[in-house]
């Protein structure tokens, strides 16, 4: 069975520090794909990254980045100099080959001015 | 490209009316349509698969008769909330695959319903 679990419920830094969202996963699968999504208060869900699992290469997207490591089962997110914008529930999601995807419990991060 | 919308973006009925949430892909075509459900600062969960002229697939512990998907065309597919009581309030996230994509697969989410059964 596939689980991914984000164990920090809720996060609160203040502005331009930097911040790293835990995510942890479980699969049997050799084959799968990693994702995480931002839920502003509006409530669509913003696509951020996906990785599959033969990619283990670090990947930085401005302020974002990410650090994903099969030893540990672990795909973490780590935003560089935060920003009040930045303020929203932050997902991981994990998905098989069939598209089966299943979230974690959700990170809400709150950036203080 | 890859929109997918969804309608309407909120909805209040009564307990014990039906509700129609449609989600449609507007610029590509997609086989297969997933249907999430999300209480107030909780996860997303999966309710069911929809496949495009066939029966969805649904998650355990979710009543068919309850929330009736219906997939009819390659760009639309319905969730209907029957019957709804105030425990079925709750923000409905659609999503949907594109059907040329052949991996790796992508969802593409629409922006939500949030349902309120009064």
């Amino acid at each position: 069975a596939q689980k991914v679990t984000q164990a920090q419920t809720e996060i609160s830094v203040v502005e331009k520090e930097d911040v790293t969202l835990d995510c942890v996963y479980e699969t049997r699968d050799t084959t799968y794909y990693l994702f995480w999504y931002k839920q502003p208060p509006s409530g669509e869900l913003v696509f951020l990254i996906r990785r599959n699992s033969f990619d283990e290469q670090n990947e930085i997207s401005g302020r974002y980045s990410w650090n994903f490591q099969k030893s540990t089962s672990s795909f973490n997110f780590t935003i560089t100099a935060s920003q009040v914008v930045d303020s929203a529930v932050y997902f991981c999601a994990l998905s098989d080959l069939n598209n089966d995807m299943r979230f974690g419990a959700g990170t809400r991060l709150t950036v203080k001015p | 490209g890859a929109v997918v919308s969804q309608h309407p973006s909120r909805v209040i009925c009564k307990s014990g009316t039906s509700v129609k949430i449609e989600c449609r892909s507007l610029d590509f075509q997609a086989t297969t349509m997933f249907w999430y459900r999300q209480f107030p600062k909780k996860s997303l969960m999966l309710m069911a698969t929809s496949n495009e002229g066939s029966k969805a697939t649904y998650e355990q512990g979710v009543e068919k008769d309850k929330f009736l998907i219906n997939h009819a065309s390659l760009t639309l597919s319905t969730l209907t909330v029957t019957s709804a009581h105030p425990e079925d309030s709750s923000f409905y996230i659609c999503s949907a695959r594109r059907t040329r994509d052949r991996g790796p697969y992508e969802q593409y989410f629409g922006p939500g319903t949030r349902l309120t059964v009064t």
